[in-house]
């Protein structure tokens, strides 16, 4: 059962438009949300994060997302640039959630390809 | 220093090998992870060190044996692995195992058991 979905494998975008990912998570207990991007041959890089106190979280050109009542999020790069191409995993966690408490909880990735 | 170093980057190894991966981070992180990544899937989580008591074993075969020695180091000691063990194995480090802190990931040892 996956706790954490990132549905669209792949995302196309061209220089200097709006990258949009996508993350729907299905345990309420979730409380933490990141993004984390992976280029090949190299560990995820911490990218950004979200309490779900919060609804949006502001970093640059990148942007967060959190919609609780859908249990939806979301990450906008604006503008993309061609070095944003990458494998971004949404991952989640939840303080209190039995045993599994603070683990992160990675989705499958979306691979960003931004052409010139 | 901000990063998680991992050893070796790439290994190869027969399925009666010995071998150890190494992870070390100097940021003062209390809690150490072990993932391990296949590809075009995500990350899945094996140990889980809390100050350097082992937490959480996620079902893991025998043949995969933590330790950590200090608060610095974590290993993952390796023998008779199978073809089907040949993945990424990423180790991450973070403040502490609750609250909402990020994880540091190294760069991962690229493993191949032949």
């Amino acid at each position: 059962d996956q706790q954490v979905k990132q549905n669209s494998p792949s995302l196309s975008v061209q220089e200097g438009r709006i990258s949009i990912l996508n993350c729907d998570y299905t345990n309420s207990m979730f409380d933490y949300f990141l993004w984390y991007k992976k280029y090949p041959a190299e560990g995820p890089t911490f990218l950004i994060s979200i309490s779900s106190i919060k609804d949006k979280n502001e970093d640059g050109r990148f942007t967060v997302f959190l919609n609780k009542s859908a249990k939806h999020l979301s990450l906008h790069i604006v503008p993309s640039q061609p070095g944003d191409s990458a494998v971004y995993f949404c991952a989640a966690s939840a303080n209190n959630y039995g045993g599994s408490q603070g683990n992160l909880i990675f989705g499958k990735g979306t691979k960003l390809s931004v052409k010139p | 220093d901000t990063e998680v170093t991992q050893t070796p980057k790439h290994l190869v190894m027969g399925m009666t090998n010995k071998k150890s991966l190494k992870c070390e981070q100097h940021m003062g992180h209390r809690a150490m992870y072990w993932y391990k990544q296949k590809a075009k899937k995500p990350p899945e989580l094996m140990f889980v060190y809390s100050y350097e008591k082992l937490s959480i074993n996620e079902s893991v075969p025998s043949r995969f044996s933590p330790e950590c020695p200090n608060s610095s180091l974590l290993n993952l000691h390796l023998h008779a692995l199978q073809p089907e063990d040949s993945a990424l194995y990423l180790c991450a480090s973070s403040q502490e195992r609750w609250g909402n802190y990020g994880y540091t990931f190294g760069s991962g040892t690229r493993l191949t058991v032949v």
